[in-house]
């Protein structure tokens, strides 16, 4: 089965800093989908950043980028130039491709900005 | 700006009462997916539905929940009997189940359920 593993209950980054959330999951599969969400207090649930495994370019969304290492089943997400908006909870989420729509979702990682 | 809609945000219910959650999926969408989060368990998958049939709702406690879909616009949890520990936020997603974001979830501000 596949499980998803964010090691990190919590972060604290400097306001402008750089900050990097980790994440790990276990698969047999070769071709899947990765995913952070983020939860801010509102507790609504933001997609922030998707992966397709297959493709090997990192994939990046404004400060928002993820450092994909396939073969160490690693999926990182990086925020730079952090905001106080960037506050909230980091779910990384893992979707295979054998015929099924479930997410798997790590625990999460609190992250802090610090003014 | 499309979005999940969910109705109540807020509901405070007593033991015992039955409850009713809607969900109004992404116009488009194909999949519908009810989630259940607490501080104790996370984010825990009670069901789901592509093209308005069950896929999957083994994650349900099947004694007291139940989910429909009785048309592409809306979805329903309901819980009957409720009960204190099911004192939680859930978390209603679609997902367009189909073209380049195929895979993609998309959440809706959840219903904040407390039950006394």
């Amino acid at each position: 089965a596949q499980t998803v593993t964010q090691s990190q209950p919590e972060m604290s980054v400097q306001e402008a800093e750089t900050v990097t959330l980790s994440c790990t999951y276990d698969t047999s599969e070769s071709d899947y989908y990765l995913f952070w969400y983020k939860q801010p207090p509102s507790r609504q649930m933001i997609l922030v950043i998707r992966q397709e495994a297959y493709k090997q370019q990192n994939a990046t969304e404004n400060r928002f980028s993820v450092n994909f290492q396939k073969a160490a089943k690693s999926f990182s997400l990086k925020i730079s130039d952090s905001q106080l908006g960037d506050a909230a909870m980091y779910f990384c989420a893992y979707k295979g491709t054998s015929g099924t729509y479930k997410y798997i979702f790590g625990t999460g990682t609190r992250l802090k900005v610090l003014a | 700006d499309a979005r999940v809609t969910q109705t109540p945000r807020h509901k405070v219910t007593e033991m015992g009462q039955e409850v009713t959650m809607r969900c109004q999926p992404i116009l488009g969408h194909n999949t519908v997916f009810w989630y259940r989060q607490t501080m104790m368990q996370g984010l825990e998958l009670l069901a789901y539905f592509r093209n308005r049939a069950p896929l999957d709702d083994s994650g349900m406690p099947k004694d007291r929940f139940s989910a429909e879909m009785p048309d592409a616009t809306l979805a329903t949890l309901k819980i009957q009997p409720s009960e204190p520990r099911d004192s939680a936020v859930y978390f209603c997603a679609s997902g367009p189940g189909r073209g380049a974001d195929t895979d993609t979830q998309y959440f809706g501000p959840g219903t904040r359920l407390t039950v006394l």
